[in-house]
């Protein structure tokens, strides 16, 4: 079974500042089946990042993705306000058939 | 619009049934793989069941095999969660999500509906 950690558990960083996240896998995953998502409180997740590296429709070029077989990087530069929230890493092809991470609070410092 | 609405949600006593419901709507429902992910309060996301376009094959995290059964009906454009012997672990919202094929991530995203297991 694989399994996501991500780290930190929460970072606590200022708007105009830069956050760097990380997804580790416990086994390599296929194709860069690896995507990160935004939740916000009361909120549905929206995707962010899939292929490790490719920005979802209408998602700023201040997220960008890295990485690839066990270790993965979501990058926002220049922090806005409005990304101050909870991000999820998630993974497909390994039993389970997909998972998450346990996510990183990214909160305002 | 791009859409899923999930219904169903409420409270059951542990061992209880519920079925939850997601309706699709402006994009083709038959084109796409969909799965329940669940978020149990103050938790994290975990996914829970999948199914592929036709039906043919499901897929369950392995807390809720045997007791979960996921289902779609292409012509009612809609996806369904049968759960029984319910357990206050199952608590969560559910969202229904679509997997949009990029890479097999889920791209769109239903509000949730609440299941309370309690007696």
């Amino acid at each position: 079974e694989i399994v996501l950690t991500q780290s930190p558990g929460t970072l606590s960083l200022s708007p105009g500042e830069r956050a760097t996240l990380s997804c580790r896998a416990s086994q390599s995953v296929s194709s860069n089946y690896l995507a990160w998502y935004q939740q916000k409180p009361g909120q549905a997740p929206r995707l962010l990042i899939y292929g490790a590296s490719s920005r979802a429709t209408g998602i700023p070029d201040r997220f960008s993705g890295t990485g690839s077989g066990t270790d993965f990087t979501l990058t926002i530069n220049r922090l806005e306000p409005e990304d101050f929230a909870v991000y999820y890493c998630q993974q497909y092809g390994s039993s389970p058939l997909y998972s998450f991470g346990q996510g990183t609070k990214l909160d305002i410092k | 619009e791009v859409q899923l609405v999930e219904s169903g949600g409420g409270l059951v006593q542990p061992g209880g049934s519920l079925r939850l419901s997601c309706a699709a709507s402006g994009f083709i429902f038959s084109n796409y793989w969909t799965s329940w992910v669940r978020q149990a309060p103050g938790k994290g996301l975990e996914w829970v069941a999948h199914i592929k376009v036709d039906g043919s094959e499901e897929y369950y995290v392995g807390s809720v095999k045997g007791r979960f059964t996921i289902s779609r009906d292409n012509a009612k454009n809609s996806l369904y969660l049968q759960m029984n012997s319910l357990r206050a672990e199952d608590t969560a919202v559910y969202y229904c999500a679509r997997d949009g094929g990029m890479r097999r991530a889920f791209d769109i995203w239903g509000q949730g509906t609440m299941v309370t297991v309690s007696s």
